[in-house]
């Protein structure tokens, strides 16, 4: 099984500024990994797939980058609705589809 | 607008059983694989069960093999999980997804409580 580590735990931030979350996997997954954020009482929402494309609907201040065991998700100036949890997950290896433990994005 | 909608969560007693459903709106259910994700109280999220188009292949993490089954209606577009033998740690949000390689988009969730 893949195990993904998400760095940091919690991220204090202010609106405006840049926000990099990290994401570490026990082996290789190539491309194939995502991010999801979610809020507080709503699901998850799909932001990047594929390391680096943007889902659907998703602002350009979000992005995504890395390959292989290191992933970077970038959120390049802070809006107030983008505090919340961030997951990422992995499916190149599956069964099972493992997600990371979570980053809190938190207003400082 | 694509949606989903869980419903059947409740609360059970240790041993017990519930089934789960999902509606699907918006899209050609019958062209997607299918996927239940689960999230325990304040913790991260958790795959739990992935059903091909035609129902043919299922996947399940380890923890819940011989205890959940997922099936889907596509007539009725619908997918289901039969969770039998629960246990306290089965205690969760459970969310379907659609997958088209990744879990998008997801239903609002429902809880599942396992107490006596």
């Amino acid at each position: 099984e893949i195990v993904l580590t998400q760095s940091p735990a919690t991220l204090s931030l202010s609106p405006g500024e840049r926000a990099t979350l990290s994401c570490r996997a026990s082996q290789s997954v190539s491309s194939y990994l995502a991010w999801y954020q979610q809020k507080p009482g709503q699901a998850p929402r799909l932001l990047i797939f594929d390391a680096s494309n943007r889902a659907t609907g998703i602002p350009a201040r979000f992005s995504g980058s890395g390959s292989g065991t290191d992933f970077t998700l970038t959120i390049s100036s802070l809006e107030p609705e983008d505090f919340a949890v961030y997951y990422c997950q992995q499916r190149s290896n599956w069964p099972p589809y493992t997600f990371g433990q979570g980053t809190k994005l938190e207003i400082k | 607008e694509v949606q989903l909608v869980e419903s059947g969560g409740g609360l059970v007693q240790p041993g017990g059983s519930l089934r789960l459903s999902c509606a699907a709106s918006g899209f050609t259910f019958s062209s997607y694989w299918m996927s239940w994700v689960r999230q325990a109280p304040g913790k991260g999220l958790e795959w739990v069960a992935n059903i091909k188009q035609d129902g043919s292949d299922k996947y399940y993490v380890d923890s819940v093999k011989g205890r959940f089954t997922i099936s889907r209606d596509n007539a009725k577009n619908s997918l289901y999980l039969q969770m039998n033998s629960l246990r306290a740690e089965d205690t969760a949000v459970y969310y379907c997804a659609r997958y088209w390689n990744w879990f998008d988009p997801w239903g609002q969730g429902t809880l599942v409580t396992v107490s006596s």
